[in-house]
């Protein structure tokens, strides 16, 4: 599967938007771009994913490059709710139901 | 309901103790996964269950045993476990097959501790 880097943490203030970035240089066209984060002490969640277009949903917008190299997650108002590990993934049709998590980024948010 | 369940929440046990994670979840999901996560570090897959059959066996050490009773039901069989396999022990569940939407749902994890 390709890999995705990510900065290992991000700070940010409460109530301002969140810029999360991952670089995925080798990803192939048919992998799509999944989001997960984990809270502290919870099992991951899911929270968003594309493959080409930008998309929205109620916990957060997704932005990829045109050449598709690179991805932004985008929280529109941090809370402190929000302070999590955040995982890039990519999946592939063919990987089946795999997820292969990487380092994340640790997001805190400061009040 | 969109929860998956897990118990016990602790566990500790030792080395010649034998002992079983349970996961269960009603969304009709028929795909169910166990992940081991180390401390500071994220999780990996351990293995995967599609229509109660074992897919994927990620190499795991065999004194970790997998049981899928019933599609609500997985289980996770441990025996002779040493210090090192102590971990969080993630469940999950999803729509089966291999649609990329199928979003994974995760249990909140048994903390188990091998003395």
């Amino acid at each position: 599967d390709a890999k995705t880097t990510q900065p290992n943490s991000m700070e940010s203030n409460e109530e301002e938007p969140v810029h999360l970035p991952c670089n995925h240089s080798t990803i192939s066209g048919t992998d799509y771009i999944h989001w997960y984060r984990q809270l502290p002490s919870q099992g991951p969640e899911y929270v968003i994913h594309g493959l080409t277009s930008n998309v929205n949903n109620r916990m957060a917008s997704l932005a990829i490059a045109e050449d598709r190299k690179s991805s932004t997650l985008i929280l529109h108002r941090a809370t402190l709710r929000d302070a999590a590990v955040y995982y890039c993934i990519l999946r592939r049709e063919t990987s089946g139901s795999r997820l292969t998590f990487g380092e994340g980024t640790q997001l805190t948010v400061n009040p | 309901d969109t929860e998956v369940t897990q118990t016990p929440k602790h566990l500790v046990m030792g080395m010649t103790n034998k002992k079983s994670l349970k996961c269960e979840q009603h969304m009709g999901h028929r795909a169910m996964y166990w992940y081991k996560q180390k401390a500071k570090k994220p999780p990996e897959l351990m293995f995967v269950y599609s229509y109660e059959k074992l897919s994927i066996n990620e190499s795991v050490p065999s004194r970790f045993s997998p049981e899928c009773p019933n599609s609500s039901l997985l289980n996770l069989h441990l025996h002779a476990l040493q210090p090192e396999d102590s971990a969080l022990y993630l469940c999950a569940s999803s729509l089966p097959g291999t649609g990329t939407y199928n979003e994974q749902f995760f249990g909140p994890g048994t903390r188990l501790t091998v003395l």
